[in-house]
C-alpha cells in the first residue's frame, strides 16, 4: 500500500490568495511529481523532482513553485490564485527508473 | 507533437470481456503503462509493457505492438467494481509520462 499523503483534500479560496498544497511520502522515493487533472481530461505535469534540491518545470508550470528540501516532502505553492487554477492537483512519487507512480488522494482546489 | 488516443467511454456487461485500445505517437518510447482511476480517486498502477506481446496479470492483460504504436487492456470476467476510468500513458525519450485522457468504463448488471 502506497504511503503518500496530500493536504488539504479540498480547498475553496478567493482570487489573489497564496496557497500551498502539501505532499509527503514515507517510501523514501527519490522522484516526486505534481500533476493537474480536470474531469475527463489527461494528467498534465506541473513540476517534478529527481531528488533533494532538484526541481524542474513540467508542461504546465502555471505560475506555481515547488521545493524539495527533504526527500519526503514536496510542497506546491500558488503565489496568486486565479479561477483558472480551479482543478484537482495530484502528487505522485516513484523509485529509480520505475515508471510506476504512487499517487496521493489529490487536492481539489476551487478559486472563486 | 505527442499524442495518446483512447476511446472516451465504453459500456460492458458484468461477467463479459472488454478490450480498451490505446494508440500513441510520442518522441521516443520507454514503456507503456495502464492505470485505473475510480471516480474521485487517484490513479493506481495496473500494468507495464516495454516489449511487444501480452502481459497477463489475473483478470487483466495488456498487449503492446511498438511497430504499430498500439496497446490494449483486456479485462475478463468483469465485475461492477471495474467501473472506472482506464488511463494509458507512454514514457517518452525524456523518461516523462505522456497521458491519454482515459477511457471511462461503465459496467451494467
Amino acid at each position: 500500500e502506497a504511503d503518500i499523503y496530500q493536504t488539504p483534500r479540498y480547498l475553496v479560496i478567493g482570487t489573489g490568495k497564496k496557497i500551498t498544497l502539501e505532499c509527503s511520502q514515507t517510501m523514501g522515493h527519490d522522484k516526486m511529481y505534481w500533476y493537474q487533472q480536470d474531469p475527463g481530461m489527461e494528467l498534465h505535469l506541473i513540476h517534478y523532482s529527481y531528488g533533494v534540491n532538484s526541481t524542474e518545470k513540467g508542461d504546465l508550470s502555471s505560475e506555481s513553485t515547488v521545493s524539495r528540501i527533504r526527500t519526503e516532502h514536496f510542497p506546491l505553492t500558488l503565489e496568486s490564485a486565479r479561477p483558472s487554477h480551479t482543478s484537482q492537483y495530484l502528487c505522485a512519487s516513484s523509485e529509480g527508473d520505475s515508471g510506476e507512480l504512487f499517487f496521493g488522494e489529490g487536492s481539489r482546489l476551487t478559486v472563486l | 507533437g505527442q499524442n495518446i488516443d483512447q476511446p472516451t467511454e465504453m459500456t460492458a456487461t458484468e461477467g463479459a470481456i472488454v478490450q480498451i485500445n490505446c494508440t500513441y505517437q510520442t518522441s521516443g518510447f520507454n514503456g507503456l503503462f495502464w492505470y485505473q482511476q475510480h471516480a474521485g480517486e487517484a490513479p493506481t498502477f495496473l500494468s507495464y509493457n516495454v516489449l511487444d506481446g501480452l502481459e497477463e496479470k489475473g483478470r487483466f492483460s495488456s498487449f503492446l505492438s511498438r511497430s504499430k504504436g498500439y496497446s490494449y487492456l483486456l479485462l475478463k470476467e468483469l465485475q461492477m467494481k471495474d467501473s472506472a476510468s482506464y488511463l494509458c500513458a507512454v514514457r517518452d525519450s525524456n523518461y516523462q509520462l505522456i497521458w491519454g485522457a482515459g477511457t471511462k468504463l461503465i459496467i451494467k448488471p
